[in-house]
């Protein structure tokens, strides 16, 4: 168990949908990330949030957000939905910003029919 | 931006033969590189990383060196037993990137008993 918590661990949906997935970093850990894993495309980083602050961007689709809150729990929103988008989706947590260990939670398998 | 490249994409070795996996990265800054075990379904998991200080790393059965001239790092697994089964990545990340890491498309590697 790495501390990072992910939640909800299954989800299914329809394209065109909206959904959010939320993320729960290790205790004491300020940088949230996030990525996407699907069997085409790999592991795919999406974004970094550092203390409620965006610190680094991939490639994230538009109809794709983020933001950490206060808490420094993450929340990914993903809207309009395409079965393309059907993937696993891990957040990764680290005390800093740069050159340190990324903890992954155990990730959400989003299902778009 | 950085772009990784991990070889082979299958691997597979009798138990207690060693196995050795290879990346190379594009970008000179990136200066952090991480290797992960994925078993299937389950969350990547740092096994050992390198920073661009030093050139060689071990711990126990894993050791990674990094040869930056060249722009390539590679993992070395000795004595390798059933449960080292899973797909491994390598990753890239620091220097202007600040904690985005790019990733390999990963190893499946297969230890047969």
């Amino acid at each position: 168990d790495s501390g990072v918590t992910q939640t909800p661990k299954h989800l299914i949906t329809a394209t065109g949908q909206r959904v959010t997935l939320r993320c729960s970093p290790r205790s004491g850990d300020l940088s949230v990330y996030w990525y996407q894993q699907s069997l085409d495309q790999g592991l795919q980083f999406l974004i970094q949030y550092y203390n409620g602050e965006e610190r680094a961007k991939g490639n994230i689709l538009e109809r794709f957000s983020a933001q950490q809150f206060p808490d420094l729990h993450s929340e990914l929103n993903l809207s309009s939905l395409e079965l393309g988008d059907s993937a696993l989706y891990f957040c990764a947590s680290s005390p800093g910003t740069n050159q340190e260990t990324q903890y992954f939670g155990p990730g959400t398998r989003l299902l778009v029919l | 931006g950085e772009n990784v490249e991990q070889h082979p994409s299958t691997l597979s070795v009798q138990e207690g033969d060693s196995a050795v996996i290879k990346c190379t990265y594009s970008d000179s800054a990136s200066n952090y590189f991480p290797w992960y075990k994925q078993e299937l379904g389950k969350r990547p998991q740092l096994i050992i990383d390198i920073r661009s200080n030093v050139g060689e790393k071990k711990d126990q059965r894993i050791a990674v060196t990094l040869n930056k001239t060249a722009k390539h790092f590679s993992l070395h697994i000795t004595e390798t037993q059933p449960e080292d089964s899973a797909v491994y990545f390598c990753a890239a990340g620091g220097g202007t990137s600040y904690g985005k890491l790019t990733f390999g498309q990963g190893t499946i590697l297969t230890v047969h008993p």
